[in-house]
């Protein structure tokens, strides 16, 4: 089985500066996807980025971006220029790669704050 | 805004009793899973479904279980509520066969059970 684990709780940063949130994670799977969902106060998850395991190149989408390290196992978040708006719950997840079955696997979660 | 919408957005029921959650899947999608978030925990997968049979499920015991209409709309079940099923329960929609597509979620509905 796969597992996701999100070590740090909580996390603030300063608005306008950058902060990276980490991510570790287990399978003997080679072909699989990872993400981050961002979950604001209104509860609904939000996609912000998806790593495609089979693809070298860390995935970006405009002021965020990952660090993707295979052999590591680790999966990082890098949020560039923070906004008061990036205030959030932060969750990793995992997908397998096999078959249509939509199923993610998820992290604990990290609270991210983010001070003007 | 996704699409998914889910009702009620907030519920309470006493234990033992029995509680129906519904989604309503984003124009497009057919299939649909659902998810329970613990307060303070990520989510963890109940079951997906697809033309309205079940195709994967989590360890979730069987008092909890699923349907999905022709519509793509689907209702998740929960009988004999235990305190323990106080949560978020987020549905997510996506379109068969595509391993990488997206999911959408709703903005779940949160159960208390007293």
């Amino acid at each position: 089985a796969q597992t996701v684990t999100q070590s740090q709780p909580e996390m603030s940063v300063q608005e306008a500066e950058t902060v990276t949130l980490s991510c570790t994670y287990d399978t003997s799977e080679s072909d699989y996807y990872l993400f981050w969902y961002k979950q604001p106060p209104s509860r609904q998850m939000i996609l912000v980025i998806r790593q495609e395991a089979y693809k070298q190149q860390n995935a970006t989408e405009n002021r965020f971006s990952v660090n993707f390290q295979k052999a590591a196992k680790s999966f990082s978040l890098k949020i560039s220029d923070s906004q008061l708006g990036d205030a959030a719950m932060y969750f990793c997840a995992y997908r397998s790669a096999g078959g249509a079955n939509s199923k993610l696997t998820f992290g604990k979660g990290i609270t991210l704050s983010v001070r003007p | 805004e996704t699409g998914v919408t889910q009702s009620p957005t907030h519920l309470i029921k006493t234990r033992g009793q029995q509680v129906t959650l519904r989604c309503s899947s984003q124009s497009g999608h057919n299939t649909v899973s659902w998810y329970q978030q613990a307060l303070g925990q990520g989510p963890q997968f109940i079951f997906q479904y697809y033309r309205e049979e079940e195709n994967g499920r989590g360890n979730f015991p069987p008092r909890f279980s699923g349907l999905q209409f022709p519509n793509y709309s689907s209702e998740l079940n929960v009988n004999a509520l235990e305190l323990d099923d106080s949560a978020l329960y987020l549905c997510a929609s996506s379109r068969w066969g595509v391993g990488n597509e997206k999911l959408f979620f709703g903005s779940g509905t949160q159960l208390s059970v007293l």
